[in-house]
């Protein structure tokens, strides 16, 4: 399937610092998928991105698609305790299986 | 409520005693897939199938089967699990072919072979 990273594997951040999660192919993608995870849970659907260059919003989180649609990162501002969990992207650059990153865990301290 | 069902959602065995989990989703959906996720290796796809009696192999499909009799149902099924196949277990659906449209998960199973 198609290859994708995702960095970083971890990240630590203090409650109210920013994150950021980013996810890079070496082969134009037809579009990107976020999801969330929450410890415990499952994969839950946040957004999707099909346009170069596009910029989406939901409150605090901010997921871009690269202009040569190889690369997309979704940004949150003022981390909350809530938004701890592990953060996917998935590709499908053409084939019938989407590929999933391995993920960025954030964690939140207090 | 839209939703994927995954049973059991845990399950203990032991090596080579063929077992099943199911999966089924209300929404209709002509996708299914079955993952398995393990520590710093992300999602990754078994098997999926674009219809009924459609499947085909995903990314690590070794040592599993699975069948797609009705459109709902998606059963994942091990005919001798060995210990290599302690993980967990997440069955998908999307509307259509996979990450094109929204995916949707079920709870997940937590397999372990002893």
């Amino acid at each position: 399937g198609q290859q994708v990273m995702q960095i970083p594997q971890y990240q630590h951040v203090q409650e109210g610092e920013d994150f950021t999660t980013y996810c890079n192919s070496s082969t134009t993608l037809s579009n990107i998928q976020w999801y969330k995870q929450r410890p415990g849970g499952h994969p839950v659907f946040l957004i999707q991105l099909v346009k170069s260059g596009e910029v989406k919003k939901q409150k605090r989180l901010t997921f871009q698609f690269g202009e040569a649609k190889k690369n997309s990162s979704l940004h949150i501002t003022a981390t909350q305790t809530t938004d701890v969990g592990t953060y996917f992207c998935a590709v499908s650059g053409g084939s019938y299986i989407p590929t999933f990153g391995r993920g960025t865990s954030l964690i939140v301290h207090p | 409520e839209a939703q994927v069902t995954q049973n059991p959602r845990y399950l203990i065995t032991v090596t080579g005693k063929k077992l099943t989990v199911t999966c089924s989703q209300n929404m209709n959906h002509e996708y299914m897939s079955w993952y398995r996720q393990d520590p710093g290796l992300g999602l990754r796809q078994i098997y999926y199938s674009m219809n009924v009696e459609v499947t085909d192999k995903g990314d690590v499909p070794e040592g599993y089967k699975v069948s797609r009799k009705e459109k709902r149902n998606f059963p994942l099924i091990l005919e001798s699990p060995s210990p290599n196949q302690t993980s967990l277990y997440f069955c998908a659906s999307s509307l259509s072919a996979g990450g094109r449209t929204e995916a949707f998960f079920g709870q997940g199973t937590r397999l372990t072979v002893v």
